[in-house]
């Protein structure tokens, strides 16, 4: 199937410091998702874009569906420990099942 | 509380042996998926449905077998043929168009 370029595969980062990871793809996507995931649990959607250029923010985190359309990312601001997890993309195509990045491993040092 | 649950949380398999991975939800949704975890991967889908009594195979099917009887249920058997079965499961389920919401998975490991 076709597959999402999702950088970087792993993140150490500081306490307070912000984060930005980004997913793209060769194709086209009509919605963008991003989920969180725990160890031992499953993920959590964390925002859904649906439109091109569109910027929406949930609380500390920021994310943007590229105009292209075939690309998406999220910021994390001020970072905190319990941000540490797996964060993954997806992307939705009309018709044709949700593809998933690799994920981007984050580890917040207190 | 409406939610997704896979059931159980940790499964052991014997050599030969086919095991039943439960998933149930009370969402009302109409497609549900199974999907493959392995250790510093993404998802891989394995097989999904999208109204009762109908299913397709996904980019990882042989190995596996589902049924989806009723619109609540959509469990996974992992058969004897599928040679290397330790992973964390994860079903997830959504209305049409919608964002996918996911249980909290089964790990299954070999004994």
């Amino acid at each position: 199937g076709q597959q999402l370029n999702q950088s970087p595969q792993s993140m150490f980062i500081q306490e307070g410091e912000d984060v930005s990871m980004n997913c793209t793809s060769s194709s086209i996507f009509n919605t963008w998702l991003w989920y969180k995931q725990d160890p031992g649990e499953g993920p959590v959607l964390l925002i859904a874009l649906y439109k091109a250029g569109e910027l929406t923010s949930n609380g500390r985190l920021t994310a943007q569906f590229g105009i292209t359309r075939k690309d998406s990312f999220l910021n994390i601001s001020a970072s905190i420990p319990s941000d540490v997890g797996i964060y993954f993309c997806a992307g939705l195509r009309r018709g044709s099942r949700l593809t998933f990045g690799e994920g981007t491993q984050l580890t917040v040092n207190p | 509380d409406g939610g997704i649950t896979q059931s159980p949380k940790y499964l052991f398999r014997k050599e030969g042996q086919n095991v039943t991975l439960s998933c149930e939800q009370n969402l009302n949704h109409d497609a549900m998926y199974w999907y493959r975890q392995d250790p510093g991967q993404g998802l891989r889908l394995i097989y999904y449905s999208q109204i009762v009594n109908d299913f397709q195979k996904g980019d990882i099917a042989e190995g596996y077998s589902v049924s989806r009887e009723k619109k609540e249920s959509f469990p996974l058997t992992v058969t004897s043929a599928q040679k290397n079965p330790t992973a964390f499961y994860l079903c997830a389920s959504t209305p049409h168009g919608e964002p996918q919401h996911f249980g909290d998975g089964t790990r299954l490991s070999i004994l």
